[in-house]
């Protein structure tokens, strides 16, 4: 079964500043998708970015990026700019290609609580 | 603005309560979810519907009993819940095109057991 390790509970930046979340992950398949979401205390789960494990590029969305090292089953975000609207609990998840649709399942790391320091 | 709507937003109910709780969604999407979700953990999936088909139980008691009537619209009903429901229940939908495609959240239930 495939776990998915963050290891920061807790993380603060000031404003303006670049953090860096990290997240490994454990599996034996050598496809699969990786994503980041954010949950403020509004409490919706947003999609940050996401990255396919076939790609070896890293993906970016703006603000956000990626460093994928497939090898090292490492997929750590990176927030450049940080901004007091990215405070959060952002979570790692994990899925699997081999998933036949509407059996999927998104394995979820722990998570970690961003605070934003003005 | 959320294009997974749930309702309601927060709910506190008795043991004895019956009561459901509803999710919506208009994207298309033919796979639905439900999670729960303790303070400060992640979520842990309950139920997969796919294309209006249960697909997915992870072993829930059956006080939990979900429903979907059709494509768009994704219930849970409860009966005779304990203290320890008391939690966030996040409804999802995802679509069919590509595994690539995420799943996409609603705000949640806040459910209050007394």
């Amino acid at each position: 079964a495939q776990t998915v390790t963050q290891s920061q509970p807790e993380m603060s930046v000031q404003e303006a500043e670049t953090v860096t979340l990290s997240c490994t992950y454990d599996t034996s398949e050598s496809d699969y998708y990786l994503f980041w979401y954010k949950q403020p205390p509004s409490r919706q789960m947003i999609l940050v970015i996401r990255q396919e494990a076939y790609k070896q590029q890293n993906a970016t969305e703006n603000r956000f990026s990626v460093n994928f090292q497939k090898a090292a089953k490492s997929f750590s975000l990176k927030i450049s700019d940080s901004q007091l609207g990215d405070a959060a609990m952002y979570f790692c998840a994990y899925r699997s290609p081999d998933s036949n649709f509407g059996n999927e399942k998104l394995t979820f790391g722990t998570g970690t609580r961003l605070t934003i320091i003005p | 603005d959320t294009e997974v709507t749930q309702t309601p937003k927060h709910l506190v109910m008795g043991m004895t309560n019956k009561k459901s709780l509803k999710c919506e969604q208009h994207m298309g999407h033919r796979a639905m979810y439900w999670y729960k979700q303790k303070a400060k953990k992640p979520p842990e999936l309950m139920f997969v519907y796919s294309y209006e088909k249960l697909s997915i139980n992870e072993s829930v008691p059956s006080r939990f009993s979900p429903e979907c009537p059709n494509s768009s619209l994704l219930n849970l009903h409860l009966h005779a819940l304990q203290p320890e429901d008391s939690a966030l229940y996040l409804c999802a939908s995802s679509h069919p095109s590509s595994l690539r495609e995420p799943q996409h959240f609603g705000d949640g239930t806040r459910l209050s057991i007394l």
